[in-house]
């Protein structure tokens, strides 16, 4: 079964400074990696994907992730926070295998920015 | 807005009450996934279907049941309803439902509390 793992359920930078959220997966094959984010109150919003079309993964709003299979990471970064980057961001894996492709989440985690 | 559309946005209810929620998801899309989101469990993959037809099941308690209809939306049933059964429920939409890198466009989401 594939997994995904957050590490660091809060994380808090001040404005300007580097984003740096980690994911690690578990994955017996090629995997479909997903970042999203969930601004107070709404849905998911997809931020970017890796589909082994190329390792570094540039996504929305200036944030990109590097998949890393020697370190089964693919940590999302962000040179320089803004206050509205302040949100829940989620790595997911698709587990795909018969006729599904499901998506199989880590338990978020948490972004403050501070002023 | 990712086009997916979710009804009604907040449902009070009380136990062993039974409640419909409902999901239109994106033009074209012909996949449909249900999520649960709370806080002891993260979110949580329920159910999946297909152009009418069931495709995937997840962690779905026996109490809920879901459909999707020949316009191609989707209705989540809950019955006889828990406490622990307050959760955000997600839907999703893909355009295939089976590939890796198919990506998935949730919706709002429907807040379930159950007094």
């Amino acid at each position: 079964a594939q997994s995904v793992t957050q590490l660091g359920s809060h994380v808090s930078v001040s404005e300007g400074a580097l984003v740096l959220l980690r994911c690690n997966y578990s994955s017996s094959v090629p995997p479909y990696l997903f970042w999203y984010v969930q601004y107070p109150n709404q849905g998911l919003q997809l931020l970017l994907k890796y589909t082994s079309a190329a390792t570094l993964v540039k996504g929305i709003n200036g944030f990109e992730a590097e998949f890393k299979k020697s370190e089964t990471s693919f940590h999302l970064t962000k040179p320089s926070a803004h206050m509205s980057d302040a949100a829940e961001y989620f790595c997911a894996v698709s587990e795909t295998g018969g006729a599904t492709n499901k998506l199989i989440f880590g338990t978020g985690t948490l972004l403050a920015v501070q002023p | 807005d990712s086009g997916v559309t979710q009804t009604p946005k907040h449902l009070i209810t009380a136990t062993g009450q039974r409640v419909t929620l409902r999901c239109s998801p994106r033009s074209g899309d012909l996949s449909v996934y249900w999520y649960q989101q709370s806080l002891d469990q993260g979110l949580q993959f329920l159910i999946q279907y297909y152009n009418g037809e069931e495709r995937a099941k997840g962690n779905i308690l026996e109490r809920f049941s879901a459909q999707q209809f020949p316009d191609l939306h989707s209705e989540l049933n809950l019955s006889s309803l828990e406490l622990g059964d307050s959760a955000l429920y997600f839907c999703a939409s893909s355009v295939e439902g089976w590939a890796g890198t198919d990506t998935q466009y949730f919706g709002p989401g429907t807040r379930l509390t159950v007094l």
